[in-house]
């Protein structure tokens, strides 16, 4: 089935750990997203890619890091730099981006934890 | 700055209710989707409709892009209707990704 996978569901960090969050999509999109939610907010923009080994920074860049080495995927690393790492996150992507009127497809997320 | 307000922010209606959602929003778009994020949190697209009116099924979307805002009709409501309802849009000009509003978070009672 083609669609977007995020990997793990669950997970839990101590705090100072670096932890990476695994995006793969097999839907033939260019353009992948990182974004973040915090109970009861609406999303927020982390990282964004439009082709491969390019990314530009969102809303919210401090403190996570991205690669695009393959157009399939788009892994995000939460360092111990993001203050608040505890939320939701989703991945998503669209075909070519979103100015010329394309639709964006959410993963299922993964839901961060840090103890 | 640049904003996307949705109203109203809870909803609590019986079954077979109708609703109407709204968003508004601060500058030009040139995308506006909405999507309904089930308790689970995944996040199904509804519509895209950064203008004109849309329906599909009991759900319907009208979007007046002159006037900067859009409004999602939800008709004969069930108990699976119940989540978030988001608005998210692409500013014209801005950077890609979509800025999403908070949200109008729905329940639907037997």
């Amino acid at each position: 089935d083609g669609g977007i996978t995020q990997s793990p569901k669950y997970l839990f960090r101590k705090e100072g750990q670096n932890v990476t969050l695994s995006c793969e999509q097999n839907l033939n999109h260019d353009a992948m997203y990182w974004y973040r939610q915090d109970p009861g907010q609406g999303l927020r923009l982390i990282y964004y890619s439009q082709i491969v080994n390019d990314f530009q920074k969102g809303d919210i860049a401090e403190g996570y890091s991205v690669s695009r080495e393959k157009k399939e995927s788009f892994p995000l690393t939460v360092t111990s730099a993001q203050k608040n790492p505890t939320a939701f996150y989703l991945c998503a992507s669209s075909i070519h981006g979103l100015d010329s009127g394309n639709t964006i497809y959410f993963g299922e997320g993964s839901w961060l934890t840090v103890v | 700055g640049i904003q996307v307000e949705q109203s109203p922010p809870d909803l609590i209606l019986q079954e077979g209710a109708n609703s109407t959602l709204r968003c508004n929003f601060s500058d030009s778009v040139n995308n506006l989707q909405w999507f309904h994020q089930n308790p689970w949190g995944q996040l199904i697209n509804l519509f895209y409709i950064p203008s004109g009116t849309k329906q599909n099924g009991r759900l319907s979307a009208t979007t007046v892009a002159t006037e900067r805002y859009s409004l999602l009709y939800i008709s004969s409501s069930q108990t699976t209707d119940s989540g978030v309802y988001f608005c998210a849009v692409r500013f014209r000009g801005g950077a890609d990704g979509l800025t999403f509003g908070k949200g109008t978070h729905l329940i639907i009672q037997p």
